[in-house]
C-alpha cells in the first residue's frame, strides 16, 4: 500500500531533549517535506526537500533540521525542544521535485513540557 | 508566509446541500490545490486547477479558479456526512517550490 509513515504519532517531552520524529514513504517520490499545524495558524512549512542530498529552508525552519540521505526517508530533528515547538506535525511527499498532489502522513502530535 | 486565506472558516449545512468554500490569495500562481483533513489526521489532496485553467471537476467537486481576481472556489455538491471535514486551499507560487496553506474552512454537513 502506498504510504508515508511516521514514528512516533504521539510524544510528549522535554525542554532541551533532542528528538527524532522519522518520516518515511514507499512511492519513490522526489519531494518530501515538513508541515506542523497549528490551531488558527494552518499548516506552515518547515523544510522541505526536492531530492535526495537537497534540502531547503520553508517559512518556519528555525530550531529544527533536517536531513536527505535516501530518498524514502526524510526526518525531521529537535536539537534543543521548547514548550512553542509542540504542535501536530505532518510528513508529505509528492512524486515529482515539486510539492504538488502530495500525500500527508498520518501526523505526530507532539508537546513539549 | 501564509497567502491563501478560505472563507468561511466555518460552514455547516444538511446533507443533500451544496457546500460552497473560497479562497484568496495574493501573488502569482503555477497551480492552487484544495485539500481535506478529517479531524486531527492527515490531509488528503482532492483536486489541483492550474493557472491557465479556469475550471475543473472531479466526482462531486468542481473548483474554479480566476487569476485576475486572485481567488479560487470549491464546490461540493449534494453534500453527505461523510464530507465533514476541514478544507484547505494551498497555493504554489510561480518559480517556487513550496505550497503555502490557508487556514482552512471547517464543513459541517449534518444528517
Amino acid at each position: 500500500e502506498a504510504q508515508v509513515t511516521q514514528n512516533p504519532r504521539y510524544l510528549i517531552t522535554v525542554t532541551g531533549k533532542k528528538l527524532t520524529v522519522t518520516c518515511s514513504q514507499n512511492m519513490n517520490h522526489e519531494y518530501m517535506s515538513w508541515y506542523r499545524q497549528d490551531p488558527g495558524l494552518g499548516l506552515r512549512q518547515i523544510y522541505y526537500s526536492m531530492n535526495v542530498e537537497v534540502t531547503d529552508k520553508g517559512d518556519v525552519p528555525e530550531g529544527y533540521k533536517v536531513s536527505r540521505k535516501e530518498k524514502r526517508n526524510f526526518p525531521l530533528i529537535l536539537e534543543s525542544p521548547s514548550p512553542n515547538q509542540t504542535s501536530l506535525y505532518f510528513c508529505a511527499s509528492s512524486f515529482e521535485g515539486i510539492p504538488d498532489t502530495q500525500y500527508f502522513g498520518p501526523g505526530t502530535r507532539l508537546t513539549v513540557l | 508566509s501564509q497567502q491563501g486565506e478560505e472563507d468561511p472558516q466555518a460552514l455547516s449545512i444538511q446533507e443533500g446541500e451544496n457546500a460552497t468554500m473560497n479562497c484568496s490569495y495574493k501573488t502569482s500562481i503555477n497551480n492552487l490545490q484544495w485539500y481535506r483533513q478529517n479531524s486531527g489526521r492527515g490531509l488528503v489532496h482532492l483536486i489541483l486547477i492550474r493557472s491557465n485553467e479556469r475550471e475543473k471537476h472531479s466526482g462531486r467537486l468542481r473548483v474554479t479558479l480566476d487569476t485576475s481576481k486572485k481567488s479560487s472556489s470549491l464546490l461540493i455538491t449534494a453534500s453527505r456526512a461523510a464530507d465533514t471535514a476541514s478544507y484547505f486551499c494551498a497555493s504554489r507560487n510561480s518559480g517556487y517550490s513550496t505550497l503555502t496553506f490557508g487556514k482552512g474552512t471547517m464543513l459541517l454537513v449534518s444528517p
